[in-house]
């Protein structure tokens, strides 16, 4: 069946460091790639999206690409910053199913 | 902002209480969602309401009821809960209801944070 498997946390980063969160998938068929951010208090906000292999999706500094060759879907910043502390979920939404299925939810946690 | 509002934000209910949870977009999506999120876990799929019809419930247990009165509002009715129930509960929409695409990312409400006494 379809899954995501995304890489544990917590991660804890110092403002300007680089990020990665790794995130890996299994699917049939060709599925749609997100990923998703949840602020303390709050539901869940679009981060970025991919349709297709070799898609990059990038938002507010973020940055992913659609990767068919080894299903995977890392979440990249370049520079985080303290207001980047937050709950990321990678998710993946298949035709087959009509479902969206989220990964197990990575904590960023960034100390200035 | 978020675009889905959902209230109330907090509910405390005892057991034998009858409540309602409700959700407004106004997006013109088709499709809405309820999900339940405990902490620290991704939110997990509950009811989707397709075009305003019911088109997947997870085996949820009939104390939740879930309500589609028109295609901006969602309702889900809590009746008879448990304190296991206790959670954060999230409504969203897409602009497309699910099928052979997924494409449509979904729209988050901020939830409402239930406690079942």
């Amino acid at each position: 069946g379809n899954s995501v498997t995304q890489m544990e946390g917590p991660v804890t980063l110092s403002e300007e460091a680089f990020l990665t969160i790794n995130c890996t998938y299994t699917a049939t068929g060709y599925p749609s790639l997100f990923w998703y951010v949840q602020y303390p208090g709050e539901g869940l906000q679009l981060l970025l999206k991919a349709t297709k292999a070799d898609d990059k999706g990038s938002n507010k500094g973020f940055e992913a690409t659609y990767r068919k060759e080894t299903t995977s879907f890392h979440l990249e910043k370049g520079s985080v910053q303290v207001s980047d502390s937050a709950v990321y979920f990678c998710a993946l939404g298949s035709g087959n199913t009509g479902k969206l299925i989220f990964g197990q939810g990575t904590t960023l946690q960034v100390k200035p | 902002d978020t675009e889905v509002t959902q209230t109330p934000k907090h509910l405390v209910m005892g057991m034998t209480n009858k409540k309602s949870l409700k959700c407004e977009q106004h997006m013109g999506h088709r499709a809405m969602y309820w999900y339940k999120q405990k902490a620290k876990k991704p939110p997990e799929l509950m009811f989707v309401y397709s075009y305003e019809k019911l088109s997947i419930n997870e085996s949820v247990p009939s104390r939740f009821s879930p309500e589609c009165p028109n295609s901006s509002l969602l309702n889900l009715h809590l009746h008879a809960l448990q304190p296991e129930d206790s959670a954060l509960y999230l409504c969203a929409s897409s602009l497309e209801a699910p099928g052979t695409h997924y494409r449509s990312p979904l729209h988050f409400g901020n939830g409402t944070r239930l406690t079942v006494t």
